[in-house]
């Protein structure tokens, strides 16, 4: 009953370093989708994937890379961290692009 | 484009209080709309939906009507527990827009025994 895995759950970077927040769902939907909390802006899409083998760009896509990897998986990059992207991650999936979402329980970054 | 606004947070009530949530959209088309809660250290679930004027989303006793003449869909609940105390988000998803969802900014609720 994994529904939406992300890892890590927590991560600490500095100002240039790159890391990869890894997304599984087990679900077998099509549509997957990455967005950032921050306090008192509720959540921001990053990037999404309507389809295996699309992606597309969200609200605040800059300074991020994303890869569907394949139907079950969507990671998310940062090339060289900064201090602004500092947040918590929640990655989704969907069955389609306007059905229920189902988030994973979060990855806290915080780049110093 | 499409926005979500609620009103801010955040609230505390006494147990067995109601509760009331403002949320208002602006949209293009005609959107589905949603209320997500979440609960301490865990991700964003589906509280309830609607997806047409007048119609009613209901779970675990919140209520919600999209109410297409006020562009609201406000949050109720009429006896509220200490098990309630979570953040709420209103959303909306236009299918003329992609479908993608948009928050608001969530209002947190915390119920004192």
């Amino acid at each position: 009953n994994a529904g939406v895995t992300q890892t890590p759950k927590f991560q600490v970077l500095k100002t240039g370093q790159s890391m990869t927040l890894q997304c599984a769902q087990d679900m077998n939907h099509n549509s997957m989708y990455w967005y950032r909390q921050d306090p008192g802006m509720g959540l921001r899409l990053i990037y999404y994937s309507a389809s295996e083998g699309t992606t597309d760009k969200g609200e605040v896509p800059n300074g991020y890379n994303v890869s569907r990897l394949n139907k079950r998986e969507f990671s998310l990059r940062l090339e060289s961290a900064a201090p602004s992207q500092t947040s918590v991650y929640f990655c989704a999936s969907s069955a389609t692009p306007t059905g229920e979402l189902f988030f994973g329980e979060g990855s806290r970054l915080t780049v110093l | 484009g499409d926005s979500v606004t609620q009103m801010e947070g955040p609230v505390t009530l006494s147990e067995e209080a109601c509760l009331t949530i403002n949320c208002t959209y602006t949209a293009t088309g005609y959107p589905s709309l949603f209320w997500y809660v979440q609960y301490p250290g865990e991700g964003l679930q589906l509280l309830l939906k609607a997806t047409k004027a007048d119609d009613k989303g209901s779970n675990k006793g919140f209520e919600a009507t999209y109410r297409k003449e006020t562009t609201s869909f406000h949050l109720e609940k009429g006896s509220v527990q200490v098990s309630d105390s979570a953040v709420y988000f209103c959303a909306l998803s236009d299918f003329n827009q992609g479908g993608k969802l948009i928050f608001g900014q969530g209002t947190e609720l915390s119920v004192k025994p």
